[in-house]
């Protein structure tokens, strides 16, 4: 099993809609949990973290923790062409390793 | 400007001709790592430093070496470099925080080695 998992999509919705992206992680005494957006060729840029069970609402983005699944999603309201990107979940480990998944490449069609 | 400053940003080179990728952060930051990025594969742990003279491997360590003299600076070496290890190289750093923003990753822009 790998330590983060993500599908690799491309997820593709279309230009106003909800994109949704999953992502599951092993290490159960994981304690930060990051959203990256990469476009191609770039350095990952951070959407999102979160901490704590729940929701976290920033503008179009909300991210979303369940420790007891080990399960961490972002929602993506509105989405735009420009959200066309590779998204990376990433996991600070127990022993503060960093742990990234393979990403989902999502694609908004205009 | 709080920046990871990493050189090259391109490279082309030819096998066994060592080589040094810098990366050097102005932010004071305890942690710092480098991955590397091939289609399919993800950002892929290097190496990785915890602080001063503090080092451990990543998940793919071999043919690579780092070192971390001062607080700020945190090279990775290719001592005889494969044609492999083309890809797309990030460093990034953090302070070392548990359950705080501070602990969000800056990346370096990256480095594009081709070993032929």
């Amino acid at each position: 099993q790998k330590e983060v998992e993500q599908n690799s999509g491309p997820l593709s919705v279309p230009e106003g809609a909800i994109a949704s992206l999953n992502c599951t992680y092993s290490d159960r005494v994981s304690q930060s949990f990051f959203w990256y957006r990469q476009y191609s060729g770039k350095s990952p840029e951070l959407i999102m973290s979160i901490y704590s069970n729940g929701d976290k609402e920033d503008g179009r983005f909300t991210a979303q923790l369940n420790k007891a699944s080990q399960y961490v999603s972002l929602l993506i309201r509105d989405s735009q062409p420009s959200d066309s990107a590779t998204y990376l979940c990433a996991v600070i480990s127990g022993t503060y390793k960093y742990i990234f998944g393979t990403g989902t490449r999502l694609k908004v069609l205009a | 400007e709080a920046q990871v400053t990493q050189n090259p940003r391109y490279l082309i080179t030819v096998t066994g001709k060592k080589l040094t990728v810098t990366c050097s952060q102005n932010m004071n930051h305890e942690y710092m790592s480098w991955y590397r990025q091939d289609p399919g594969l993800g950002l892929r742990q290097i190496y990785y430093s915890m602080n001063v003279e503090v080092t451990d491997k990543g998940d793919v360590p071999e043919g690579y070496k780092v070192s971390r003299k001062e607080k700020r600076n945190f090279p990775l070496i290719l001592e005889s470099p494969s044609p492999n290890q083309t890809s797309l190289y990030f460093c990034a750093s953090s302070f070392r925080e548990t359950g705080l923003s501070a602990n969000v990753l800056t990346f370096g822009a990256g480095s594009r080695l081709t070993v032929l």
